[in-house]
């Protein structure tokens, strides 16, 4: 199966902060990855796909990069609403699975 | 609109049965594949299982193989996860997600405990 490591854990940082989240892959998954964010008591939300791609109605402080191993996800200007914790996801293989997750907290 | 909607939750003995129910409306059910992911309690994100539009091919994470099946029923809507031989750790919220994981469920509470 293919491991996905997040880093960091946890981030503190503070609303206007330029924001990176770094993901790695146990192995080459192309550009198969999703990053989503996720708030207390709800369900995961889909942000960015195939590596690059923002969903639709995500606003653009947010991007993703990467391919092959490695991916982050970026928050250009954190903003209050951006308090949460975000998970990246390989679907390269049946058998899809997501980092353990980094939770960007208020500094 | 797309919604998904679970049910079935609920608490149960280790070594018990429980059905996980997710009813769709706002897309056309048939044409989409479905997964199952749970989330244990201050836990991360655990894919449990995947369907296939027809239901033709089904997988699933190790943690789960030869306890959980996934099914579907295309005339009714409905994605199921018959949930057999539970164990404490399969104590989650358990959601459905449409195939690209663009559209999650509210998800459904199980625990298992005596």
């Amino acid at each position: 199966d293919i491991q996905m490591t997040q880093s960091p854990s946890t981030l503190s940082a503070s609303v206007g902060d330029r924001v990176t989240i770094t993901c790695r892959a146990s192995q080459s998954i192309s550009s198969w990855l999703a990053w989503y964010q996720q708030k207390p008591g709800k369900a995961p939300k889909l942000l960015i796909y195939k590596a690059s791609s923002l969903e639709s109605g995500v606003p653009s402080r947010f991007s993703g990069s990467g391919s092959g191993t490695e991916f982050t996800l970026t928050i250009s200007s954190l903003q209050p609403d951006d308090f949460a914790t975000y998970y990246c996801q390989q679907y390269n293989s049946y058998g899809w699975t997501f980092g353990q997750g980094t939770k960007v907290e208020i500094k | 609109q797309v919604q998904l909607v679970e049910s079935g939750g609920g608490v149960v003995q280790p070594g018990g049965s429980l059905r996980l129910s997710c009813a769709a409306s706002g897309f056309t059910f048939s044409s989409y594949g479905m997964h199952w992911v749970r989330q244990a309690p201050g836990k991360g994100l655990e894919w449990v299982a995947f369907i296939r539009y027809d239901g033709s091919n089904k997988y699933y994470a190790d943690s789960v193989k030869g306890r959980f099946t996934i099914s579907r029923d295309n005339s009714k809507n409905t994605l199921y996860l018959q949930m057999n031989s539970l164990r404490a750790e399969d104590t989650a919220v358990y959601y459905c997600a449409k195939e690209t994981l663009d559209y999650w469920g509210q998800g459904t509470l199980v625990t298992v405990s005596s």
